[in-house]
């Protein structure tokens, strides 16, 4: 398995209040992405980072901000978070090609 | 944003079985992947693919990229337990895998 830890792995929040979810590589993998899954979408792409500070959104980005200050971790911000965000969120690394590996996922649950 | 669409959605089958499955876009790529994900886990990939007419082989499992390069086909010989699972197509027309879109996954049941 690719060295990728995330973190919590199931959470429950309340609506409105703000949730990061931590993603950490050992690979030193220089590109890294979140994923949402939600039954009948398959996975689509919240952020992705190709380098320290370098992020940019994806096809689902709204409501979500992400942050990298280390080749090793990747953090997913809710600023504020809503009953549609309920979700499992996986975090995925490249080295620069197609080939994505992806985390065990965090099961995010907003009530 | 651009969806695959993967069929069937669901198989039940016999233990020692064979299984295809495939995936369609509406446009043109340039690589197709395909992952097996496990109850509670993530997605692990399984083969990739490169060219149009590319057929590979990982085991018991082979995958084809289509020659129009708008669908991929994963088979699976004579079906094991372990083997039950969702298997998902995933598409990129660039190089990149911010660029990958995924089908909604083939839901695969081995009955023993």
């Amino acid at each position: 398995d690719a060295g990728i830890t995330q973190s919590p792995r199931h959470k429950v929040t309340e609506t409105g209040t703000p949730v990061t979810l931590r993603c950490h590589q050992t690979e030193n993998h220089r590109y890294m992405y979140w994923y949402r899954q939600d039954p009948g979408h398959g996975l689509r792409l919240i952020h992705y980072s190709y380098g320290v500070k370098d992020t940019d959104k994806g096809e689902v980005s709204d409501g979500y901000s992400v942050s990298r200050s280390k080749t090793e971790d990747f953090l997913l911000t809710l600023e504020s978070a809503t009953s549609s965000q309920t979700s499992v969120y996986f975090c995925a690394i490249s080295e620069g090609s197609t080939e994505a590996f992806f985390g065990q996922g965090t099961r995010l649950t907003v009530v | 944003g651009q969806q695959l669409n993967q069929s069937p959605q669901s198989m039940f089958i016999q233990e020692g079985e064979d299984v295809s499955m495939n995936c369609t876009s509406s446009s043109i790529f340039n690589t197709w992947l395909w992952y097996k994900q496990d109850p509670g886990e993530g997605p692990v990939l399984l083969i990739a693919l490169y060219k149009a007419g590319e057929l590979t082989s990982n085991g018991r499992l082979t995958a084809q990229f289509g020659i129009t390069r708008k669908d991929s086909f994963l088979n699976i010989s004579a079906s094991i337990p372990s083997d039950v699972g969702i298997y998902f197509c995933a598409g990129s027309p660039l190089t990149g895998a911010n660029n990958l879109f995924f089908g909604t996954g083939t839901r695969l049941t081995v009955i023993p």
